[in-house]
């Protein structure tokens, strides 16, 4: 899968929910990944999806659908130090390497 | 502190020159990917190593060249710098049979 496609920026307040959608070419699909990154550190992962539905981790959730080629990461109880770059990325065609998508930058504020 | 060390942290260096950007991985794994992330392209794929070997080649350029010691320290090495090669350059790692890779603190290039 390559040809990611996600919001370039999101705006939310404290204590909201926010879900940051992705879309993704589903030919050779082998797994959709949500990373985070504040800016000038390293990505770290939050999820990996590879069957359809909808994982649960704390305050983070990532939802999958392989035939729409469609996920999305839910974020609840926002807080201010979640302001960051969320990344989408699924693997290459040959199962090898990970591709991203731009990011998502969002802003939290109080 | 993800276990996956990067240096140096900033390099500044001139249009044309040669560098080499160190990466050890996480103990115990066996893979090192590199990426490039720059402003007006996000996060980019390179080339991954695995146990020494090359196992696959992403958006790498010709003057870019990788590899992994027998200790799985990885370098990469980039020459004729250009302007455009200005970025953060990450390593990552993950453990044999996870999908979960772990990212180095990143090297911060700057070409004047």
């Amino acid at each position: 899968g390559q040809n990611i496609d996600q919001p370039t920026e999101m705006t939310a307040t404290e204590g909201a929910i926010v879900q940051i959608n992705c879309t993704y070419q589903t030919s050779g699909f082998n797994g959709l990944f949500w990373y985070q990154q504040h800016a000038g550190e390293a990505p770290t992962f939050l999820s990996y999806n590879v069957l359809d539905g909808l994982e649960e981790k704390g305050r983070f959730s990532s939802f999958l659908s392989r035939s729409k080629g469609y996920s999305y990461l839910l974020l609840k109880e926002l807080q201010m130090k979640d302001s960051a770059s969320y990344l989408c990325a699924d693997y290459n065609q040959a199962g090898t390497a990970l591709i991203f998508g731009k990011g998502t930058t969002l802003s939290v504020s109080s | 502190d993800s276990g996956v060390t990067q240096t140096p942290k900033h390099l500044i260096t001139a249009t044309g020159q040669r560098v080499t950007l160190r990466c050890s991985p996480r103990s115990g794994d066996l893979s090192v990917y590199w990426y490039q992330q720059s402003l007006d392209q996000g996060l980019q794929f390179l080339i991954q190593y695995y146990n020494g070997e090359e196992r696959a080649k992403g958006n790498i350029l010709e003057r870019f060249s990788a590899q992994q010691f027998p200790d799985l320290h990885s370098e990469l090495n980039l020459s004729s710098l250009e302007l455009g090669d200005s970025a953060l350059y990450f390593c990552a790692s993950n453990p044999r049979g996870s999908h979960e890779q772990f990212f180095g603190p990143g090297t911060r290039l700057t070409v004047l």
